[in-house]
């Protein structure tokens, strides 16, 4: 299985850009096993998903962040990123990366398997 | 969004028991339901994907099974090490959601 590891500041003020990078370790960001998300926790709270990015570019999004949101990847340091504009302290949260895979049924597959997880790291937003 | 409904929380057992508790979704997700286990502090961790098959590694005291818009998730003998939380998640359809969770506590 790959590791996962997120890395970003701790702390961010409101109205500025929290940015995150996760750093694959054990396999390629370029094999195309797997798509590359990000979720979110806040405290006391389930798990929120982000968004997701192939090793291609193409992105997914969940709608209620997408104004806010880029994901990118960078294939030469196996490193995927997340920036999430405009923050408030509604976005404080723990930050996860994982590995997006998928199962199938009848000849159809879904995406959505998260079977790699990062330990996390606490975004906080504050002044 | 598809809405997730996990029931009950917390969930308080014995030692040995069989624990069962479920997911609800909105609408009709398939088969397409993951079950995750956390501990405080941790990462969640895959126990459950396809809503009845076991991610490799993980004990086979644990199951899962249902279909359509109703889910179970099932602990054939708690230990001690199953105090978690757990929760589900659909991926039918984008954007991926998730219960509010069970918190399994020993009696």
């Amino acid at each position: 299985q790959v590791q996962l590891q997120e890395s970003g500041p701790g702390l961010v003020k409101p109205s500025q850009t929290l940015s995150l990078t996760c750093t694959v370790s054990g396999g390629s960001i370029s094999s195309g096993d797997f798509y590359w998300g990000w979720l979110r926790q806040p405290p006391g709270q389930g798990p929120e998903w982000i968004a997701y990015i192939y090793h291609s570019g193409s992105t997914y999004y969940n709608p209620s962040l997408k104004s806010r949101l880029t994901i990118s990847v960078d294939t030469s340091k196996n490193q995927f990123s997340l920036n999430l504009s405009s923050v408030t302290a509604a976005d404080t949260a723990v930050y996860y990366c994982v590995t997006v895979n998928r199962s199938c049924k009848d000849g159809v597959c879904y995406r959505g398997v998260l079977d790699s997880w990062g330990q996390g790291t606490l975004v906080t937003v504050s002044s | 969004d598809i809405q997730m409904a996990q029931s009950p929380s917390p969930l308080s057992a014995s030692v040995g028991d069989r624990v069962t508790f479920t997911c609800q979704a909105s609408e009709d997700i398939s088969i397409f339901l993951n079950w995750y286990q956390q501990k405080p502090g941790k990462a969640p961790r895959l126990l459950i994907y396809a809503a009845s098959s076991l991610e490799s590694g993980v004990s086979s005291r644990f199951s899962g099974g249902g279909s359509g818009t109703d889910f179970t998730f099932t602990i054939s003998s708690l230990q001690p090490e199953d105090i978690a939380t757990y929760f589900c998640q659909q991926y039918f359809t984008l954007p991926l959601t998730f219960g509010g969770g069970t918190q399994v506590e020993i009696k």
